[in-house]
């Protein structure tokens, strides 16, 4: 069965420091990989996605991901962070039926 | 374009009392999802509707959660009787059905909160 673990709960980073936001997938065949962004009362909105070629994808707000399969991670990095990227950050695979599992979310703090 | 709306945005009931939903997607998306988020995880699915047709529910617990899509578009999720652990964000979601392997985003509504006193 597909799975997906963020390992990382809770990060605090600096504003203009760099982030990387770790997910590791489960999954038998090839992945399609989403990240998305859920700020407090809000529904999730699709920062980037994974389907097929490029390994390096861009997605919006300045955020990318790479999908490294020899290491079924899809990490997610932004060279330079804002206060206003302070939200709920999730990892999710795309399986059957086009159906997401999402991991449990990785909460990012910005200091000032 | 407008997004999925939902309604109410929050709710606060006492257990065992019934609670409804309503989830109204993006015009022209055929397939509709509802995933329950409880506080700290993830959104996990309940049930996804092709049209008026139930695609996958077999994580919707049946004994107390039941929903429809009765004419293919709007969609209540109801909860009867409630209990506590059921206070969670309700989300609904919807895409475009197309064949093949290609794979469609998902649009997330707001989200309806239910806090289960």
């Amino acid at each position: 069965a597909q799975s997906v673990t963020q390992p990382d709960i809770h990060i605090t980073v600096s504003e203009g420091a760099s982030l990387e936001l770790r997910c590791n997938y489960s999954y038998g065949a090839t992945p399609y990989l989403f990240w998305y962004v859920q700020s407090p009362g809000q529904g999730l909105q699709l920062l980037l996605k994974y389907f097929s070629g490029d390994t390096l994808v861009q997605g919006i707000k300045g955020f990318e991901a790479e999908f490294k399969r020899s290491q079924s991670s899809f990490n997610l990095r932004k060279p330079s962070v804002h206060w206003s990227d302070a939200a709920e950050y999730f990892c999710a695979v795309g399986a059957l039926a086009q159906k997401l599992v999402f991991g449990q979310g990785t909460r990012l703090t910005i200091n000032p | 374009e407008a997004g999925v709306a939902q309604s109410p945005r929050y709710k606060i009931i006492e257990k065992r009392q019934s609670v409804a939903f309503w989830c109204n997607p993006i015009s022209g998306h055929a397939t509709l999802y509802w995933y329950q988020q409880i506080l700290g995880q993830g959104p996990k699915l309940l049930i996804q509707f092709q049209n008026n047709g139930v695609v996958d529910d077999s994580q919707l617990p049946k004994d107390r959660f039941s929903a429809e899509r009765l004419k293919g578009v709007d969609s209540t999720l109801k909860i009867q009787p409630a209990k506590l652990e059921d206070s969670a964000v309700y989300l609904c979601a919807s895409r475009e059905h197309t064949g093949g392997q290609s794979y469609n985003e998902q649009f997330f509504g707001p989200g309806t909160r239910l806090t289960v006193l």
